[in-house]
Formats: C-alpha cells, structure tokens, sequence
C-alpha cells in the first residue's frame, strides 16, 4: 500500500461546479498536508497547506483534514476553465522535509 | 529573482552518457530539494540540502546520481551512464526554514529523455 493514495481520475465538470479532491494516507506521524497545482509540462505550485486537522480556506480553496481517518479533500468553489489542472496532495511528517506525494489528479473544468 | 530555476528545460541524451543539471533556489532559502516525476505519478523524493549539506537521500538516488550544493546557493545534480529508465522530469524545490514548515516552492523542472 502506497503511504499516500490519490484518485488520479480524470474528473471532468462543468464551469462552476464544486469539485471535491481527494486523498488517504497511511502513516499517522504525517503532520503537514499540501495541496499542488501542476499544469502541464510545468513544476508544482503549492496552493495551500494544513497543520494536523481541521480546514483553512483561501479564496476560492478550501483544505480539509481529518486524521481521525487519514484524509485530505481540497474542495474548489466556483470552479473556472483555469482551474483545469492536476492537483497533487503531499504530505509529511513534524521535524521532516521529505513530502511524499499522491499521483495527483487530472480536472477539467469544461467551460 | 521571482522562482526557482532550473536548466536546462530540455535535455536528450544517449543510453550511458553522463548529464547534470542545474537549480538555482530562491535567494533566501536555506533548503533544497530534487525530486523526480514520470508520467502520471506524483513527484518523488531523492534528496536535500540545508545549506551546503546533504542530509537526506532517498534508496532512489543510486550509486549513478549525485547532487552537490557548493556554498550553499545553487546545486547540481548530476546522473553517470543515463539509462532509458532515467527519463523523467527532475524537479528543484527550496524553502525557507520558518517555523520548520516544509513550505516547498519548485521550479519548472527538467525534462530528461534517454534514447
């Protein structure tokens, strides 16, 4: 079993929707989590990111841990054509700087 | 200085020719990481610098890699006898030490092909 697994879909939605994102991990020393945004042929761009549970929310992103399960949703309001991406989430432990990362996956918001 | 970079963008080589890359970290961050990234995976950890020292390597980064951060600014990484299971994108990150949060910022990366 992977230590972080991620749907990597495609998930295709209409221009507006909510999209739900998200991830399960297995190690319970995971502290931090991180959520990417990689356009195609580009480096990740870090969106946002959530120190043990609970939700934090920027703009239109809003990120969700709960530990209790070990699971992370980035949920994305009022979803734009731009928006068309993969969504990588990361994650990693107190005191480590090695993220590990799910596969990530591939949204299209259709216009 | 707005980003990570990283060159070459691009690179081909032959099976069993030696390449190296280069990533140039935010100028304030005092850590660096390479990562590596194949189609439809997420990136994957190979190793880090805080300054100029290498504290973490991955089992990934075999006896063929080597990466090297000379006076704590840019780094380099280099692979010996590219293999057609090289290819891949090499992705730099950096990130300022600030309250120990693992906030990572990465370059564009570098797309290596192997033939």
């Amino acid at each position: 079993q992977k230590e972080v697994e991620q749907d990597p879909g495609p998930l295709s939605v209409p221009e507006g929707a909510i999209v739900s994102l998200n991830c399960t991990y297995s190690n319970s020393a995971f502290q931090y989590f991180m959520w990417y945004r990689q356009y195609s042929r580009k480096g990740p761009e870090l969106l946002m990111y959530t120190y043990s549970s609970g939700n934090k929310e920027d703009g239109r992103f809003t990120a969700q841990v709960d530990k209790s399960s070990k699971y992370i949703s980035l949920f994305i309001r009022d979803s734009q054509p731009s928006d068309s991406a993969t969504y990588l989430c990361a994650t990693t432990g107190a005191g480590s700087y090695q993220l590990t990362f799910g596969k990530g996956t591939k949204l299209s918001v259709i216009p | 200085d707005t980003g990570v970079s990283q060159n070459p963008r691009h690179k081909i080589t032959k099976r069993g020719q030696n390449v190296t890359f280069r990533c140039d970290p935010i100028s304030e961050h005092n850590r660096l990481y390479w990562y590596r990234q194949t189609l439809g995976q997420g990136p994957e950890f190979l190793t880090y610098f805080q300054n100029e020292a290498q504290l973490e390597k991955s089992r990934l980064l075999s006896d063929r890699f080597s990466a090297e951060r000379p006076k704590g600014s840019f780094s380099t990484l280099e692979i010996q006898r590219t293999e057609q299971g090289d290819s891949a994108m090499y992705l730099c990150a950096s990130s300022y030490d600030r309250d120990r949060v693992p906030e990572a910022f990465f370059g564009q990366g570098t797309r290596l092909t192997v033939v």
